[in-house]
């Protein structure tokens, strides 16, 4: 059974400045990553996903990955504080099938203080 | 904006009862999804949906659940003899490929259940 492993936190910044939120996984034969910010009391929604080691940046958003680490993380710069929520970092799980579903972490709690 | 769109938004049941939660995906989407989460811990992944059958399905998805796209637009899953600890939020997700190729899935609102 495939881990996915955050801190659950709180971590918390001040507005402005860079949140780092890091997630191990534990089947080194992984190869989709994903991260998910989900507010309180709603749906997680998908924030950007990384297939290939290195940085992917997305606006203020920049995905980092280390497969021979097994670690993948999100920065955010800039931080402002409606990015406080819950950051959810997923990997595809294989159940038998072959079209592959999410295995989340528990999400690391990010509070972002103006 | 498509949306994923669930009902009832909270249930309250007895333990024994039977409930049925319903979803609507996206209209064009071809695939599926149930996940849940219990207070305080992960989301967690229960069933996958694809031409009308079940495609992958989690060690939590027994005997106790099943799923049922009754007509073009709903999809729903229905759980048996409810537990105490059945009591989660229940997402419906869609997504127009296989999760494992974008993972763009596309989560409704949650259906909170409560078994009392």
């Amino acid at each position: 059974q495939k881990e996915v492993e955050q801190n659950s936190g709180p971590l918390s910044v001040p507005e402005g400045a860079i949140a780092s939120l890091n997630c191990t996984y534990s089947d080194r034969g992984s190869q989709s990553f994903f991260w998910y910010r989900q507010y309180s009391g709603k749906s997680p929604e998908l924030i950007m996903f990384i297939y290939s080691n290195g940085d992917k940046e997305d606006g203020r958003f920049t995905a980092q990955l280390n497969k021979a680490s097994q670690y993948v993380s999100l920065l955010i710069r800039d931080s402002q504080p409606s990015d406080s929520a819950t950051y959810l970092c997923a990997v595809i799980g294989t159940y038998g099938g072959s079209q592959g579903n999410l295995i989340f972490g528990k999400g690391t709690k990010l509070s972002v203080k103006p | 904006e498509p949306e994923v769109t669930q009902t009832p938004s909270h249930q309250v049941t007895q333990m024994g009862q039977e409930v049925i939660l319903r979803c609507v995906p996206i209209s064009n989407h071809l695939y599926f999804y149930w996940y849940r989460q219990i207070l305080g811990q992960k989301v967690e992944f229960l069933v996958s949906f694809y031409n009308n059958e079940i495609s992958e399905k989690s060690e939590i998805f027994d005997d106790q659940f099943s799923v049922e796209r009754p007509d073009g637009s709903n999809f729903t899953l229905k759980i048996r003899s409810t537990k105490l600890e059945d009591s989660a939020m229940y997402f419906c997700a869609s997504s127009e490929v296989a999760s494992g190729n974008t993972g763009e899935l596309f989560f409704g609102e949650g259906s909170r259940l409560t078994v009392l």
